[in-house]
């Protein structure tokens, strides 16, 4: 059973679309994140939720949202997409909020702006 | 802004060679930890160290927490193939204790047969 599971895996859109990306974990976490890996395979963190609650914005467009209707889900919708938009994006879950926990990967869904 | 460097940033070696990556910050962690990811795939979780002096053993694999808990070194005794991928540090820091991981850059290991 897949523990972190993300769709789509690929994703080819033109500038100024809008498109969602949907994470769900089958762990019980109750917190879960979207990071954004780009060319050089930089990792950063984008947002952590907990029990459905929006915990850590970093500095990121208001053009991304996300939303978690549940514990064990957490998309990602991006308005007017741009070029550097383009990225990995991986969704990830742990079981508490402090940095020390082990994060469980999705296997990413590499988004191409065109 | 807590920062973690990874060195070297891209290393290629013979099947059967040792090799060490270091990952350093100028700050304390209160714990840290190594990912591997391989191509198309997320990053998987190797171990975690949380004491000073700390070393753990993975196989071939040996991970070391400096004393001070601001460095941390990966150890690979008689490197394969199977070892390529991106290794990756991930320290937490120690407050407030709700902040997130903080990654290094990588270090993208390629082990030829």
């Amino acid at each position: 059973d897949t523990a972190v599971s993300q769709t789509p895996k690929y994703l080819v859109t033109q500038m100024g679309n809008d498109k969602s990306i949907k994470c769900e974990q089958n762990l019980g976490h109750d917190t879960m994140y979207w990071y954004k890996q780009d060319s050089k395979k930089f990792l950063k963190i984008m947002f952590s939720y907990n029990n459905k609650e929006l915990i850590i914005n970093e500095t990121v467009p208001n053009r991304f949202s996300p939303k978690s209707p549940d514990k064990a889900h957490l998309n990602l919708h991006i308005n007017s997409l741009e070029l550097g938009d383009s990225a990995v994006y991986f969704c990830a879950s742990s079981q508490g909020l402090e940095g020390g926990y082990e994060q469980y990967f999705g296997p990413g869904t590499r988004l191409t702006v065109t | 802004t807590q920062l973690l460097e990874q060195s070297p940033q891209f290393l290629s070696i013979q099947e059967g060679e040792n090799l060490t990556v270091y990952c350093n910050s100028s700050s304390v962690f209160s714990s840290l930890q190594w990912y591997r990811q391989e191509p198309g795939e997320g990053p998987v979780l190797l171990v975690t160290v949380v004491t000073g002096g700390e070393v753990k053993k993975l196989k071939r694999l040996t991970f070391q927490f400096g004393d001070a808990r601001k460095d941390s070194s990966l150890h690979i005794t008689a490197a394969q193939p199977g070892d390529t991928g991106l290794y990756l540090c991930a320290g937490a820091g120690l407050r407030p204790r709700n902040t997130p991981l903080v990654f290094g850059k990588g270090t993208r290991l390629s082990v030829i047969a």
